[in-house]
């Protein structure tokens, strides 16, 4: 089936610095990826969506300069946490569209998230 | 705006009980509706989808759902729970016009041997 493959799964860094966390799609391409944030005990937050070769686009109230994100190829996006600070601790969770289907019925992969903490 | 609401937040149940969870999303137009289940340290995995058609569903591992348009309910069922069901459980809503999910707060489900 189709992975995604989620790096690193866990960071703990000091505030002030940044992350770079990694998507991979690793058996298909996908043309879209998705980037989420999940707090405790809470839902999963859709924070943009990336595409391929283009600008991501951010959902309201996700700061664009903060959460910088790059698609660069088919099958790798980064989220970029910049300057991190304690109340950016949180559980992100990638997706990838692709794998088979067409348009609306192409499914979503998840990746297994990655834990950051900023001391 | 568009929402995914589930009401039971955590659910604990005997093996072999039957379970029932509740998802329904803001208002009508066309939708692609999903359950996901993430078990304790894993990634999110797809239990089944509804896009068109029957609108009872059913998925893997003896899930089933059922889309009821007039209550914008996607309510998930399973007839008889099994211990290795011990996970959360999360729906999501896609509306027609965008490949974003919405999903709803999750369900924790507790089984006991």
């Amino acid at each position: 089936g189709a992975v995604v493959s989620q790096h690193p799964s866990w960071v703990i860094c000091k505030s002030g610095t940044s992350v770079k966390i990694e998507c991979r799609s690793l058996d298909f391409q996908a043309t879209t990826m998705f980037w989420y944030r999940q707090f405790p005990k809470q839902s999963l937050m859709l924070m943009a969506t990336s595409n391929e070769g283009s600008k991501a686009t951010y959902e309201q109230g996700v700061e664009k300069d903060k959460f910088l994100i790059n698609h660069a190829s088919l099958t790798l996006s980064t989220l970029t946490v910049t300057s991190a600070h304690p109340e950016d601790s949180s559980f992100y969770i990638c997706s990838a569209r692709g794998g088979g289907g067409h348009g609306m019925e192409q499914p979503q992969h998840f990746g297994d998230g990655t834990r950051l903490s900023i001391l | 705006a568009q929402s995914v609401s589930q009401h039971n937040h955590h659910v604990i149940l005997s093996e072999a009980a039957s379970l029932e969870l509740g998802c329904n999303y803001s208002y009508g137009g066309t939708v692609n509706l999903f359950w996901y289940v993430q078990y304790p340290g894993q990634h999110l995995q797809l239990l089944l989808k509804y896009f068109s058609g029957d609108p009872l569903v059913k998925g893997i591992k003896g899930f089933e759902a059922e889309f009821i348009k007039s209550k914008f309910s996607f309510n998930l069922r399973k007839p008889s729970v099994q211990w290795s069901d011990t996970a959360e459980y999360f729906c999501a809503v896609m509306w027609s016009g965008t490949y974003k999910y919405i999903f709803g707060t999750g369900t924790r489900l507790k089984v006991l041997a």
